[in-house]
C-alpha cells in the first residue's frame, strides 16, 4: 500500500528550464512533507519541507507547493542546473498524530538535466 | 567530519550467515533510524531509537536486531541472512523524536548482497 506516490520514475528537463516533480499521498493524517535529493552511492539529503498549514514554501531555486484537497504536492526547481540531476524523494509524516511512524517515502523520481 | 557514517559500504555474504552494519553520528542527535531501500526503490523505516531507547519497530523479522550502545551509535545485526535481505540499508539521525519537523540526516548507505 503506497501511501506516498511518485508516479514518474524519471524526468528529463533542459538546463535553464523549470523542473516540476510531483508527489501524491493517500493518508489524510500526513501533515508534514519533505523533499530529499539523492546522488548515486550517497544517502538522501534534505532539500525543503512544508507544513500542511501552508500551501507554498520557497528556498532559493526550490519551491514546494501543497494542495491538501487534492493530496498533492510538487517541487519546482527554477532554473534547473546540471547539478540538480539526482533522484528526488518525496516523504511525509503525521506530526499531529505524534508522528511515531517516522517518514514515509515515495519511490523517487530521477531528474536528468540536459545541457 | 562525516555527519552520519556507516560501515561497511558494501557487504557480500552467503545465505545463513550473521552480519552487522554499524552506524555512527557525530551531530549530537538524540534519535537514530534504520531504513531499508528495497529492489523497488522504496525507502522503508525499520527501527528508530531515541537516547538508546527503541521507539519505532516496524514489522521486521526478528532476525534483525538493532543495538544502541550509546546515542551516537545504532548498529544493525542480522541473523540467518536470506536472499530477500539484499538491499541498501540507510542509517539516519535527527535531533528530536520522529514526527517532529527535524530534518533527518542520512548516512551513505550499505549495500548488502546475500548470495
Amino acid at each position: 500500500d503506497q501511501q506516498v506516490k511518485q508516479n514518474s520514475p524519471s524526468l528529463s528537463v533542459q538546463e535553464g528550464r523549470i523542473s516540476i516533480l510531483n508527489c501524491d499521498y493517500t493518508n489524510s493524517m500526513f501533515d508534514y512533507f519533505l523533499w530529499y535529493k539523492k546522488y548515486p552511492a550517497e544517502g538522501p539529503t534534505f532539500l525543503i519541507s512544508i507544513s500542511s498549514i501552508k500551501d507554498k514554501n520557497e528556498d532559493g531555486r526550490f519551491t514546494v507547493f501543497l494542495n491538501k484537497s487534492a493530496k498533492h504536492l510538487s517541487l519546482h526547481i527554477v532554473p534547473s542546473q546540471p547539478g540538480d540531476s539526482a533522484v528526488y524523494f518525496c516523504a511525509a509524516s503525521a506530526l499531529s498524530g505524534g508522528g511515531a511512524d517516522g517518514l514515509t517515502f515515495g519511490k523517487g523520481t530521477h531528474l536528468i538535466i540536459q545541457p | 567530519d562525516t555527519a552520519v557514517s556507516q560501515t561497511p559500504k558494501y557487504l557480500v555474504t552467503q545465505m545463513g550467515n550473521d552480519k552487522s552494519i554499524k552506524c555512527e553520528q557525530n551531530l549530537g542527535h538524540d534519535t537514530m533510524y534504520w531504513y531499508k531501500q528495497d529492489s523497488k526503490k522504496f525507502l522503508k523505516i525499520m527501527f528508530s531509537y531515541n537516547n538508546k531507547e527503541l521507539i519505532i519497530n516496524e514489522t521486521v523479522p526478528n532476525r534483525f536486531s538493532p543495538k544502541s550502545p550509546d546515542k551516537a551509535h545504532l548498529n544493525l545485526h542480522i541473523n540467518s541472512l536470506e536472499l530477500g535481505d539484499s538491499a541498501v540499508y540507510f542509517c539516519a539521525s535527527s535531533q528530536g523524536l520522529p514526527g517532529l519537523s527535524d530534518t533527518q540526516y542520512f548516512g551513505p548507505g550499505t549495500r548488502l548482497t546475500v548470495l
